[in-house]
């Protein structure tokens, strides 16, 4: 068990840019969560697969967010012309199926725009 | 809609005294609730969860936490408080009844064990 893995871990750029973000789950887990926290805040929900179907979209997620899952493995976050406000840390967190098993964390990709 | 509240930013204990990090929450059914930890620069470690049954539920570290269906409250406890406990605990809900899977968290509360 190599747990969840999240690349890169930092991310500096400028506004208007776009960025992307992978997650990769531990293997086994076919449920896939993206988290956004900002300092001093508990992470807040953006969306949630089940294998590749996204099944859960928070309204946080606006027109600039998309996420995939393409092979209901890795997943992948792009925010397209990023904005100040988008600076966060990006969590990504896996579990698998069953009644409420512990969703398991990566260490996040941190978001910086200039 | 489903909320949780840590009442306490901060919260500070010596080395070897019982701790405890309050959360109460608010579902419209009956509730899931997780504890978990995070550590500078890092994601968050699950400690524990209540689903159902026995109201005092056993996690990782030696921490344990007491469901309060009352009082609508999930404290997070430990009997002897070590240096290494030090970090950000956070309390998270889901409503039972709900089709969602989200977790809500609450805000975080830093706890700080003195040597």
């Amino acid at each position: 068990d190599t747990g969840v893995s999240q690349n890169p871990r930092h991310k500096i750029t400028k506004r208007g840019q776009n960025v992307t973000f992978r997650c990769d789950p531990i293997s086994e887990h076919n449920r896939l969560y993206w988290y956004r926290q900002t300092l001093g805040q508990g992470p807040e929900f953006l969306t949630y697969f089940q294998n590749e179907a996204q099944l859960e979209k928070s309204r946080l997620l606006s027109d600039r967010f998309s996420a995939e899952r393409p092979k209901g493995s890795f997943s992948t976050l792009e925010i397209q012309r990023t904005e100040q406000g988008d600076s966060a840390m990006y969590l990504c967190a896996s579990s698998s199926t069953g009644t409420n098993q512990p969703q398991h964390f990566g260490d996040g990709t941190r978001l910086s725009i200039l | 809609a489903q909320s949780v509240a840590q009442p306490e930013d901060q919260v500070n204990v010596a080395e070897g005294n019982p701790l405890t990090v309050k959360c109460t929450y608010s579902v419209s059914g009956n509730p899931y609730l997780f504890w978990y930890v995070q550590y500078p620069n890092r994601g968050l470690q699950f400690l524990l969860k209540y689903i159902t049954g026995d109201n005092l539920v056993k996690g990782s570290y030696g921490f344990e936490a007491e469901f309060n269906k009352s009082q609508t409250s999930f404290h997070l406890k430990k009997p002897s408080a070590l240096v290494s406990d030090s970090a950000l605990y956070f309390c998270a809900v889901r409503d039972i009844s709900g089709s969602a899977r989200q977790l809500t968290f609450g805000s975080g509360t830093q706890l700080t064990v003195l040597p």
